[in-house]
């Protein structure tokens, strides 16, 4: 089974601080993908990666940054960490679309609350 | 750009009625589709998929086919139990550029409550 697991499913932070969201995965995946997901907006992406140390943003990378420094583990970091990014955070991982094979394998979530 | 659309929840069904949840989506290409489903507490886990025009999905009783002529994925279940209760995502993944990456666009999500 795939799988992909996150560091934790609950985050207390206050604001202003550097946060950092840890997701591994255990299938050789060459995707990786960070979500937020917010009641009535569904998950938008935030960054994604598709090899080791590349990187490209989603459609609302402000505020965050990423690091993949090896193939199975993908950071998402918030650099000075704000109420407005109170959110659940998902990541998922995928083979590389070139294998006609896009399906995305996710985590369990993790829940961040910024105080 | 690329976008999916689904309908609005929540939707609250009897148990052993007949689901429609609609899907439409815009993409430049030739798109997978996909239904995940969101149990209470869990993360996302896919429940079918379709990769070309007219391809049927199916899964657990749930079907949906893949409409290139309306643009639409929509969901079906003949027959709902309680336990389907959860969040239902329609998703595409289209390929772009030179990473060919494939990213998931996914749409708002619908709430399904089944009541006894």
């Amino acid at each position: 089974d795939v799988k992909v697991t996150q560091s934790s499913r609950y985050l207390v932070k206050r604001t202003g601080e550097k946060v950092f969201l840890e997701c591994v995965q255990d299938m050789d995946h060459e995707n990786m993908f960070w979500y937020r997901q917010d009641p009535g907006l569904g998950l938008r992406l935030i960054y994604f990666s598709y090899d080791v140390k590349m990187k490209e943003k989603g459609d609302i990378p402000e505020g965050y940054s990423v690091s993949r420094e090896k193939k199975e583990r993908f950071s998402l970091i918030l650099e000075s960490a704000s109420t407005n990014q109170t959110s659940m955070y998902l990541c998922a991982s995928s083979l590389w679309a070139g294998t006609g094979n896009t399906e995305a394998f996710f985590g369990q979530g993790t829940r961040l609350t910024v105080v | 750009g690329d976008s999916v659309t689904q309908m609005e929840g929540p939707v609250t069904l009897s148990e052993e009625a007949f689901l429609t949840i609609n899907c439409t989506y815009t993409a430049t290409g030739y798109p997978s589709l996909f239904w995940y489903v969101q149990y209470p507490g869990e993360g996302l886990q896919l429940l079918l998929k379709a990769t070309k025009a007219d391809d049927k999905g199916s899964n657990k009783g749930f079907e949906a086919t893949y409409r290139k002529e309306t643009t639409s994925f929509h969901l079906e279940k003949g027959s709902v139990q309680v336990s389907d209760s959860a969040v239902y995502f329609c998703a595409l993944s289209v390929t772009h550029g030179s990473s060919n990456t494939g990213k998931l666009i996914f749409g708002q999500g619908t709430t399904l409550q089944v009541k006894p």
